[in-house]
């Protein structure tokens, strides 16, 4: 079976650091864009930041760029996201999630999907 | 960022209903919207990639549909799993955005 398992999540104070760990097993994560989604209590899902497999590209949402940091470790078969300046509003479940390319022949066309979730690891940002 | 709108919120069903959820996109995505499936305290599963795709293993009662700013989920035949929140993701440029979900009750 293809996993992933969300690491470190847990309280944290306004204004401080949480890192968080994704680890995969059963498949070779270097092959993939790895992506962190995240999803505040009762909310919808908030697409979070990507990595390149080879860690060279990132992508960020507007509302955590400078703050949050996405990682990968390819040796570990690992991706992370070190959380700095944490706000209340960053509260949430936070998932990652595999990224992959799917070929269409019908349409001669790729397309990506987030074929693979975790089960998210929660963050709680209060006083 | 683009802005994906899906409808309705929610809605009410029946086991063997057809049942239709359209999301659209503030701009052009051609094809590159996904479907997703979301069970409370669950991760999310891919139904649909490409816009009109189907998820291996996913059952054939699901389609996709539509392009550019205007796609839809159907769901013929409603079963008692499908009782879920289903979100459409634009993966035509950064961010990525998703809609802001549709609750299906059976």
């Amino acid at each position: 079976e293809v996993r992933l398992v969300e690491s470190g999540g847990g309280l944290v104070q306004p204004g401080g650091s949480l890192r968080l760990s994704c680890a995969a097993s059963t498949f070779t994560l270097s092959g993939y864009w790895m992506t962190w989604i995240r999803q505040a209590p009762g909310k919808g899902l908030e697409w979070v930041a990507n990595i390149k497999q080879d860690g060279s590209v990132k992508y960020y949402v507007d509302s955590v760029k400078g703050r949050f940091t996405i990682s990968r470790d390819n040796a570990k078969n690992s991706v992370y996201l070190q959380m700095n300046s944490v706000r209340a509003e960053d509260t949430a479940v936070y998932h990652c999630a595999r990224d992959r390319d799917y070929y269409d022949s019908a349409r001669d066309s790729y397309y990506d999907a987030f074929d693979v979730w975790g089960q998210g690891t929660m963050v709680i940002v209060s006083s | 960022a683009i802005q994906m709108t899906q409808s309705p919120s929610s809605l009410s069903a029946s086991v063997g209903d057809r049942v239709t959820i359209t999301c659209r996109a503030s701009q052009g995505i051609r094809n590159d919207l996904g479907w997703y499936k979301q069970k409370p305290g669950k991760a999310p599963e891919l139904l649909i990639y490409g816009g009109s795709s189907l998820q291996s293993g996913v059952p054939s009662r699901f389609s996709g549909g539509g392009s550019g700013t205007y796609f839809i989920l159907t769901i013929t035949s409603l079963q008692p799993e499908d009782s879920a929140t289903y979100y459409c993701l634009q993966d035509y440029a950064y961010p990525r955005t998703f809609g802001q979900g549709t609750k299906v009750e059976i």
